[in-house]
């Protein structure tokens, strides 16, 4: 049974950094592209970045270009985030996704971002 | 990047049908055959319903069906059950990204 679990989250000043983890089980991790996909309070689903099989390539949404780095250790079964400069509109819950067939086909329950003074 | 539009609520009785759009444009839904759609049940993990406009995973019963005209992709729920009501989700690549649907909460009457 595929299971990838988020962590890493908490509360954060504006301005601050946060690094999110999300170890994957039962899956050759290795094989697949991921995502991070973010929901903030009250808001629809937001997709973030996602990272190709080897790390080679890596993609972000506009909103958080410059700020934040995808990066995975397939060694490791980790997919991470790391969240720089963060602002007010980045509190969120983030989950991590395994992407196939242009979809996303396995979630983890999410991790949450409080960005707050 | 603006989210696809879908209507915020939906609703049918057991065993009717209901059916869900998801609105974009001609760089997203419109332009790749790549739409898919997400159940997630209050306090569950989402759950992919639909891939590539109509396709099924294993386990995903044949009930939900999607399609697609234009810049509109639909999900259906035929045979409506207690056990479909959930927030359902689009969505589509959009050319090195994606992009989700505003959402739609499916009400069981």
């Amino acid at each position: 049974e595929v299971q990838l679990v988020e962590s890493g989250g908490g509360l954060v000043q504006p301005g601050g950094s946060l690094r999110l983890s999300c170890t994957a089980s039962g899956v050759t991790f290795s094989n697949y592209w991921m995502s991070w996909v973010r929901r903030a309070p009250g808001k629809g689903l937001v997709w973030v970045s996602h990272i190709k099989s080897d790390g080679s390539t890596t993609t972000y949404a506009d909103s958080v270009k410059g700020r934040f780095t995808v990066s995975r250790d397939n060694a490791k079964n980790t997919l991470y985030l790391q969240m720089d400069s963060l602002r007010a509109d980045d509190t969120a819950v983030y989950y991590c996704a395994r992407a196939a067939f242009w979809a996303f086909d396995y979630w983890g329950q999410g991790t949450l971002v409080t960005v707050s003074s | 990047q603006s989210a696809l539009t879908q209507p915020p609520s939906a609703s049918g009785s057991p065993g009717q049908s209901v059916t869900i759009s998801c609105t974009g444009t001609s760089s997203d839904v419109g332009g790749y055959n790549r739409v898919s759609w997400y159940q997630q049940h209050p306090g569950k993990a989402l759950k992919l319903m639909i891939y590539e406009v109509n396709k099924r995973p294993s386990g995903v019963p044949d009930r939900f069906s999607g399609s697609k005209s234009g810049n509109t992709a639909s999900l259906t729920v035929s045979g409506l059950q207690a056990e479909d009501e959930a927030d359902y989700y689009c969505s589509s690549y959009a050319g090195s990204t994606y992009v989700f649907g505003t959402g739609t909460t499916v009400t069981v009457l």
